[in-house]
């Protein structure tokens, strides 16, 4: 079974604060890293695809960096609006692996305006 | 269509019934896979496919879960004889595959099942 850990499971934050949580995964057979957005009663949405260690990614005011040797991959809010409000999903996929792909358990963000 | 399409949005049933769980992908994407979220807990891999087959269904909880897909697009999640810890969100999704056979596709999410066992 594989180890997909997100931290924290949830964190407030006041609207125009920055903030980041981490995602971590096994550091071997890596293939990609995933992130994607799931805003309450809406569908999750895709933010990036990581493949490529010290790989940065950026959408706006979200941006992502992974390091594949150690295993974890940082998601950043920069400048965070209430918009921001919802459960950010990593998920791994391993070689070999074939399509699959293993969520973690997701970090709830909550901006306060 | 335009997205990934689930139906039926909600579905209420009695322990021991059978349900039908339909997934609509996005047309030509080659692959598909099933998710679900019960209460509390993260998104649990369930299966996918590659076109018409299906190579990983190592999630599927038990022998009373299967699914199928005809044509390389539509797909069927069945749970016979349901049970009350099968209520949860049941997602779809669907990828393409690209050139070159690469994985690293993004995931397309439905709208999900919400299936309440009684």
């Amino acid at each position: 079974i594989l180890n997909v850990e997100q931290s924290p499971q949830s964190l407030h934050v006041q609207e125009g604060d920055s903030t980041n949580f981490t995602c971590s995964f096994p550091s071997s057979n890596f293939y990609a890293l995933h992130w994607y957005r799931w805003e309450t009663a809406k569908s999750p949405e895709a933010l990036f695809v990581m493949t490529l260690n010290g790989d940065e990614k950026k959408k706006g005011r979200i941006s992502a960096t992974l390091n594949t040797k150690e295993g974890y991959s940082y998601l950043y809010i920069k400048g965070s609006q209430p918009e921001d409000s919802a459960t950010y999903l990593c998920a791994f996929r391993e070689v070999a692996a074939g399509n699959k792909l293993t969520f973690g358990g997701g970090t709830r963000v909550l901006v306060k305006p | 269509g335009a997205g990934v399409s689930q139906s039926p949005s909600n579905k209420v049933t009695e322990k021991g019934k059978d349900v039908e769980l339909r997934c609509d992908p996005i047309s030509g994407h080659t692959a598909l896979y099933w998710y679900r979220q019960s209460l509390g807990q993260g998104l649990e891999f369930l299966i996918y496919f590659q076109g018409n087959s299906a190579p990983d269904k190592s999630g599927l909880p038990s022998d009373r879960f299967s699914a199928e897909r005809t044509g390389g697009s539509v797909s069927t999640l069945t749970i016979q004889r349901t049970q009350q810890e099968d209520s949860a969100v049941y997602l779809c999704a669907s990828s393409q595959i690209g050139t070159g056979g690469g994985l690293n596709e993004k995931l397309f999410f439905g709208s999900g099942t919400q299936l309440s066992v009684l």
